[in-house]
């Protein structure tokens, strides 16, 4: 079975330019997570998707972060325009999301972003 | 709102030996899961061992078991006959039982198996 896919694995960028993160759950997972993870920090939730609609996107900085998940597949996570404190591991990750407890989430290797 | 607290942000250990990490959590809710993840330096999250909080009996996997008090709200990992493939980041996590999954970290423990 195919794990959460990432890309681009690494991303060097200037402050104020755009960067943008795509991810591919694992087939038939219904809810997509995107956690943003700081440097001997532990996760932190961004957004929450179930099936294409949001579920929980309070902790996303909506001044410069966007995310869609059009077809309730595939997600993509931009940044517009950067800040050097956005400088993070981003991971995707997946659950199948049946609503019943306790589904195990699936994370991706991640996506490291420098900026500079 | 839930938080997770791992007190020790360093352990090392001698490579066999038995090592226990530590996590406490707060929350208000009466049911709710736990889990260990390890991070290797690949950054990718792995799915250690889980506990569901309304079972009494604490989870093992292979090498891996947790103390689980309830009470207390503390969720000690402890690993045995310790490997150097454990040297890792690993952190407890916590999701209430709602059946909308959504994991909140505590802070890691990095921890170094010694040759």
């Amino acid at each position: 079975e195919a794990g959460v896919a990432q890309s681009p694995r690494y991303k060097i960028i200037e402050k104020r330019q755009s960067v943008a993160f795509w991810c591919n759950p694992i087939s038939g997972h219904a809810t997509l997570y995107w956690y943003q993870q700081i440097l001997g920090q532990g996760p932190k939730l961004l957004i929450q998707f179930q099936n294409n609609g949001v579920v929980d996107d309070s902790q996303l900085p909506k001044d410069r972060f966007s995310a869609e998940r059009l077809k309730g597949v595939d997600s993509t996570l931009k940044i517009q325009p950067a800040k050097l404190e956005d400088s993070a591991v981003y991971l995707c990750a997946s659950s199948l999301g049946t609503g019943l407890s306790g589904n195990t989430i699936y994370f991706g290797e991640g996506s490291w972003l420098t900026v500079v | 709102a839930q938080t997770v607290t791992q007190s020790q942000p360093e352990m090392s250990v001698q490579e066999a030996e038995t090592v226990t990490l530590s996590c406490t959590y707060d929350t208000s809710e009466s049911n709710y899961y736990l889990f260990w993840y390890k991070q290797p330096p690949s950054r990718q999250m792995i799915l250690v061992i889980r506990q569901e909080a309304y079972k009494q009996q604490n989870a093992t996997e292979n090498r891996f078991s947790v103390n689980f008090q309830k009470a207390a709200k503390s969720f000690s990992l402890k690993i045995s006959d310790s490997q150097l493939g454990d040297t890792a980041m690993y952190f407890c996590a916590f999701t209430p039982n709602f059946g909308n999954e959504k994991l909140t970290f505590g802070t890691g423990t990095r921890l170094t198996i010694i040759p």
